[in-house]
């Protein structure tokens, strides 16, 4: 099991803010990603990161950027929030390498409104 | 792409048992997994098949059929604590990456 952490856990903030959502991983996984979730929805690949200084944008287009500094640390940043970025994000890091399974553990999640 | 259907919602008894259909359309097959997410938590690891068959944690199993494009979640004496949205997810081929079904909720009633 591994162990991930996401800050904050709820945030509401006016628009045109600029935030970074924090997520922490303590198992040195190199794979990191971020999912955006609406209520009653699939989750949908907005990021990921494959090890340090790569990052990719996923299947769904986003308005977010992301970093890869340190292997533990993959934080996601909004430059000018608005109420359409209203959403749940998740952020799950997996072992990477030749791992067959190579499973997805997630963070507790960050439920994000902007008002 | 990745096309992944699974029943919106499910209710069963509790110690009664609930199967979990999904099916899947890919361009590439690397692997389903089912994640348990309750309500306003994180998602879960549960199983993961990769080879046709049955594969059994305690109370859980999962089966897959590849040549279908067919997987199921099997709940056995099923709890209170089982109440949750229940995630099928395929894994393609060439980039690793997860897709998502939109999850079938289960409600367990007394």
């Amino acid at each position: 099991e591994a162990d991930i952490y996401q800050t904050p856990r709820y945030l509401v903030i006016g628009t045109g803010k600029k935030i970074t959502l924090e997520c922490s991983q303590t198992m040195g996984h190199d794979k990191m990603y971020w999912y955006q979730q609406d209520p009653g929805m699939e989750l949908h690949l907005i990021h990921y990161s494959y090890g340090v200084n790569s990052t990719e944008k996923g299947d769904l287009s986003s308005e977010s950027t992301v970093s890869r500094i340190r292997t533990e640390h993959f934080p996601l940043t909004l430059e000018s929030a608005r109420p359409s970025h209203t959403s749940q994000y998740l952020c799950a890091s997996s072992v990477g390498g030749m791992s067959p399974t190579d499973t997805q553990y997630f963070g507790p999640g960050t439920r994000l409104t902007v008002l | 792409g990745q096309n992944i259907d699974q029943p919106t919602e499910m209710t069963a008894t509790e110690g009664a048992i609930v199967q979990i259909n999904c099916t899947y359309q890919t361009s590439g097959f690397n692997g389903l997994f089912w994640y348990q997410q309750h309500a306003g938590e994180a998602p879960t690891f549960l199983s993961y098949n990769v080879l046709d068959g049955l594969e059994e944690k305690g109370r859980f199993s999962s089966f897959l059929s590849r040549s279908k494009g067919y997987s199921y979640l099997l709940l056995k004496e099923l709890q209170m604590k089982d109440s949750a949205s229940y995630l099928c997810a395929v894994r393609g081929v060439n980039d690793y990456k997860l897709s998502f079904g939109a999850g079938t909720t289960v409600t367990v009633r007394a």
